[in-house]
């Protein structure tokens, strides 16, 4: 286990739903991440939070709103998404926000489908 | 455009044999660069991570190596076992989050 665990595995829901995406660290670092990755393409950064502060919003629609209440913790709430948002939303966690020399550790991921 | 272009997509070779990927970035200013596996229905884990002055690194079976002047890495897997069948994604990085640049990642497959 890599210390970040993702909850739901997987997750289906229709257009006019409203769910949310948990991720927690067990590891005590101070950057959390979330990733969008679909069949075939590169992971697609969506948000960076540093100490719990949003640094980082790559451009993604409005219907998807993250949330740090603390630095171990993350979610991701969904609401009235789209078929082309089903893909494996992935949480991770690193000792700082940075470049790669803070190793990214990522959780399992939340298989979602929007039927 | 930073872009980091992987090849092959796709590989199947017998157990026990050796592979080498390929990772060709245009990312700039270059600061390092890090192979990820990811195993099916998991998250990626780092395998091995190249700064800018190193030229080889091993960790176990796999060795990474870079060349800064064509901006080109490969990973090289000696005498694979069935537990390597995953992507392999290379990730490059400008020096700050937002500037990590994800490659699409080969699949490989091992055959006994």
């Amino acid at each position: 286990e890599t210390g970040v665990t993702q909850t739901p595995r997987h997750l289906v829901m229709g257009m006019t739903n409203k769910k949310s995406l948990k991720c927690e660290q067990h590891l005590g670092h101070n950057a959390m991440y979330w990733y969008k990755q679909s069949a075939k393409k590169p992971l697609e950064l969506m948000f960076v939070y540093s100490l719990e502060e949003r640094v980082e919003n790559n451009s993604v629609p409005s219907r998807f709103s993250p949330e740090c209440p603390n630095s171990s913790h993350l979610f991701l709430h969904l609401h009235t998404l789209q078929p082309e948002d089903s893909a494996l939303y992935l949480c991770a966690s690193s000792q700082e926000a940075g470049d790669l020399l803070y190793e990214q550790y990522f959780g399992p991921g939340t298989r979602l489908t929007v039927t | 455009k930073n872009q980091v272009e992987q090849s092959p997509q796709s590989l199947i070779i017998l157990e026990g044999k050796n592979c080498t990927l390929q990772c060709n970035y245009t990312v700039s200013p270059f600061s390092n660069l890090r192979w990820y596996k990811q195993d099916t229905g998991r998250g990626p884990v780092s395998l091995t991570i190249m700064t800018f002055s190193e030229n080889t690194k091993s960790n176990g079976r796999y060795t990474a190596t870079l060349d800064a002047d064509t901006k080109q890495s490969s990973l090289h897997i000696t005498a694979s076992q069935l537990s390597d069948s995953a992507s392999y994604i290379c990730v490059v990085s400008a020096g700050s989050a937002s500037k990590i640049i994800f490659g699409s990642g080969t699949r490989l497959s091992i055959r006994p």
